[in-house]
């Protein structure tokens, strides 16, 4: 494997349903991102995580609970979500400079997962 | 507040003629990053190009070129001799410097290449 894979590619659930949005990267980079990609709308951030810590929540409900067991891996679990929760989420992953270098680098995005919520 | 626009939503164009995305950001830093990603219609976002807020030449990658002018905060980028290959939403993203990893992106503009 190589990039950024996401699975599944689809994914369909009920309200009540408990499911998981698996991520994972081979690019060597440390740091990896959750982004939720809704029609008509931008790419919202949704965290960011850097050598395994969150280092960005973008006020996301608690019914999105990412998970960073290690610098390849990203969960993100779902549980009692709603139909407005429909959407493409997105993983990415990048480098990270670190705090004193001061460069943002380009990320690298996986193939998405489509979530239908019914 | 840092902000990119995308005023196009969709182009259409025929076949190799020339096409130009434009994209206008704000941002108060000094140090930033801009982005170019395309995504096509299997939906995986594709990274184009990186330019940081120091950087003004323009960069040309064969059939794709980017014009960077600080004095106007655009970011327009041109697809010369345009493909049917090319068709796919592309989208503008900002990221202020100090690594932060967060990148604000543009509406994006979907671009339909006709045969």
């Amino acid at each position: 494997e190589t990039g950024v894979t996401q699975t599944p590619r689809h994914l369909v659930m009920g309200m009540t349903n408990k499911k998981s949005l698996k991520c994972e990267q081979h690019l060597g980079h440390n740091a990896m991102y959750w982004y939720k990609q809704s029609a008509k709308k931008p790419l919202e951030l949704m965290f960011v995580y850097n050598f395994k810590e969150q280092t960005e929540n973008n006020s996301v409900p608690s019914r999105f609970s990412p998970e960073c067991p290690n610098s390849s891996h990203l969960f993100l679990h779902l549980h009692t979500l709603q139909p407005e929760d429909s959407a493409l989420y997105l993983c990415a992953s990048s480098r990270k400079g670190g705090a004193s270098a001061g460069a943002s680098y380009e990320q690298y995005f996986g193939p998405g997962t489509r979530l239908t919520v019914t | 507040a840092q902000k990119v626009t995308q005023a196009q939503t969709e182009i259409s164009v025929v076949e190799k003629e020339d096409v130009t995305l434009d994209c206008v950001y704000e941002t108060r830093d000094t140090t930033y990053y801009l982005f170019w990603y395309k995504q096509p219609p299997s939906g995986e976002l594709v990274f184009l190009i990186r330019r940081n807020s120091f950087d003004e030449q323009n960069e040309i990658s064969g059939r794709y070129s980017w014009n960077f002018q600080k004095s106007t905060s655009s970011f327009n980028f041109t697809i010369t001799a345009s493909q049917v290959v090319d068709s796919a939403v592309y989208f503008c993203a900002l990221s202020e410097g100090g690594d932060t990893g967060k990148l604000i992106f543009g509406q994006g503009t979907t671009l339909q290449v006709k045969p």
